[in-house]
């Protein structure tokens, strides 16, 4: 079973409308969780990075949250723009391991 | 900083030949990473590198890949021989975390690698 599961695997919204993205993780000890941007033939760039102690955390349009004794996280993206279609990947690292869990991803498209 | 390079951008090659895949890290970066994506599996660390050396390689599929990285400023991923089910597309990443996964990767834009 993936250490990293994601959902929805895919959505599609309206223009101007909010979405939100979920991803659960079984990765203890837990060090630290991003939220990657990957457009369709580029490579992935890097949205937010968590650790424990942080609850949540902004990048313009683009909010993060994280429940760490739930080993659960967020990402939710306001009044959407046809720029944000793109899959979102999270990342969990595990702490002193030094290895990383990847989601297969979240893929959103953005419709006018 | 131009970011992280790589080349070629596609690579299309029969079965049984050899491939070599290229990337130019960010300056000063001392961290470098492979990763392979298909839509089956995601993403996927292959190997990564910490001042030059190897230090993670469990995620190499077999024998038939290799990864170098003669100097700090390029690495090569190499699979020999080459079967269709490599086809995927190779990323290179690099950061400047000393070889600690917790600091921020920049990707290079990848290689699509199509086996024939």
């Amino acid at each position: 079973k993936n250490q990293v599961e994601q959902s929805p695997q895919s959505l599609i919204i309206l223009e101007g409308k909010n979405c939100t993205l979920q991803c659960n993780y079984t990765v203890s000890p837990f060090s630290n969780l991003r939220w990657y941007k990957q457009d369709t033939g580029r490579g992935p760039v890097s949205l937010t990075i968590m650790t424990f102690s942080e609850n949540t955390k902004s990048n313009g349009r683009y909010t993060a949250t994280l429940d760490a004794d739930t080993k659960q996280s967020s990402l939710h993206i306001t009044a959407s723009q046809l720029s944000d279609s793109a899959s979102y990947i999270c990342v969990v690292s595990g702490y002193g391991n030094n290895r990383l869990a990847f989601g297969k991803g979240n893929q959103v498209v953005v419709i006018p | 900083d131009a970011g992280v390079i790589q080349s070629p951008r596609h690579e299309v090659t029969e079965m049984g030949q050899e491939v070599t895949l290229r990337c130019k890290p960010i300056s000063g970066h001392n961290s470098l990473f492979w990763y392979r994506q298909t839509m089956m599996r995601g993403l996927e660390l292959l190997i990564y590198f910490n001042n030059n050396v190897p230090i993670d390689d469990s995620g190499m599929p077999e024998d038939r890949f290799s990864a170098k990285m003669p100097n700090a400023s390029f690495s090569t991923l190499k699979i020999q021989p080459s079967e269709p089910r490599d086809s995927a597309v190779y990323f290179c990443a690099s950061s400047g975390g000393g070889g600690r996964m917790n600091t921020e990767a920049f990707f290079g834009q990848g290689t699509r690698l199509t086996v024939v």
